[in-house]
């Protein structure tokens, strides 16, 4: 089984940073992934990591813990696009050996001028 | 470039009616997802199947099963459509080994409302 946790929504203002929290508790982790959604649309891959650390994109970074079951994304010098949804997903090792990807409920995103 | 397509965008079905969602993907890859996505809930994981006629129960499978039998097309079936199950479907594919891990596709979707 697994559990995802990050917050519903927030906001920040435009040129600002922003860090979207998630935590995790799974029976088996294979790699924790970021995506963005914009209403109406579906998800778009943003970021991937499986080992700890901090992962770079441009304006976009993504960090794990994995001992802590944490990871955030990261965004830098927002823009008004960025508005969207960002889900949390974790690819989850079953008994079976399949590893599908789970998602948490998503942080909806609004940045103001 | 790669494609995940969904038969059909907006549907509106009674209750009680069997439904077809059909998902179609040109990357030969050997895993496909069916999700629903509701306000507040985020998406769900349904089924997947990880092989032709090979398949697993996700977080929510009751109501639905699914047929997977070529490897390009994987159908979400609502027996029995019930007003609950008004929703976003997404279907997604990926490939068996992805080393970077971040190879999962996903079609437009599908809005179903029964009524």
């Amino acid at each position: 089984g697994q559990n995802i946790d990050q917050p519903t929504e927030m906001t920040a203002t435009e040129g600002a940073i922003v860090q979207i929290n998630c935590t995790y508790q799974t029976s088996g982790f294979n790699g924790l992934f970021w995506y963005q959604q914009h209403a109406g649309e579906a998800p778009t891959f943003l970021s991937y990591n499986v080992l700890d650390g901090l992962e770079e994109k441009g304006r976009f970074s993504s960090f794990l813990s994995r001992s802590k079951g944490y990871s955030y994304l990261l965004l830098k010098e927002l823009q008004m696009k960025d508005s969207a949804s960002y889900l949390c997903a974790v690819r989850e090792l079953l008994v079976t050996g399949n590893t599908p990807l789970v998602f948490g409920k998503g942080t909806r995103l609004s940045v103001i001028a | 470039d790669v494609k995940v397509t969904q038969s059909s965008r907006y549907l509106v079905k009674r209750t009680g009616e069997k439904v077809f969602l059909e998902c179609v993907q040109d990357m030969d890859h050997e895993n496909m997802f069916w999700y629903r996505q509701d306000p507040g809930l985020g998406l769900r994981l349904i089924y997947f199947s990880y092989d032709v006629k090979m398949k697993e129960k996700g977080d929510i499978p009751e109501g639905y099963s699914v047929s997977r039998e070529k490897k390009e097309r994987f159908s979400l079936i609502l027996e029995s459509a019930s007003t609950n199950q008004t929703s976003m479907y997404l279907c997604a594919s990926r490939p068996a080994t992805d080393s970077s891990g971040n190879t999962i596709y996903f079609g437009e979707g599908s809005w179903l409302t029964v009524v």
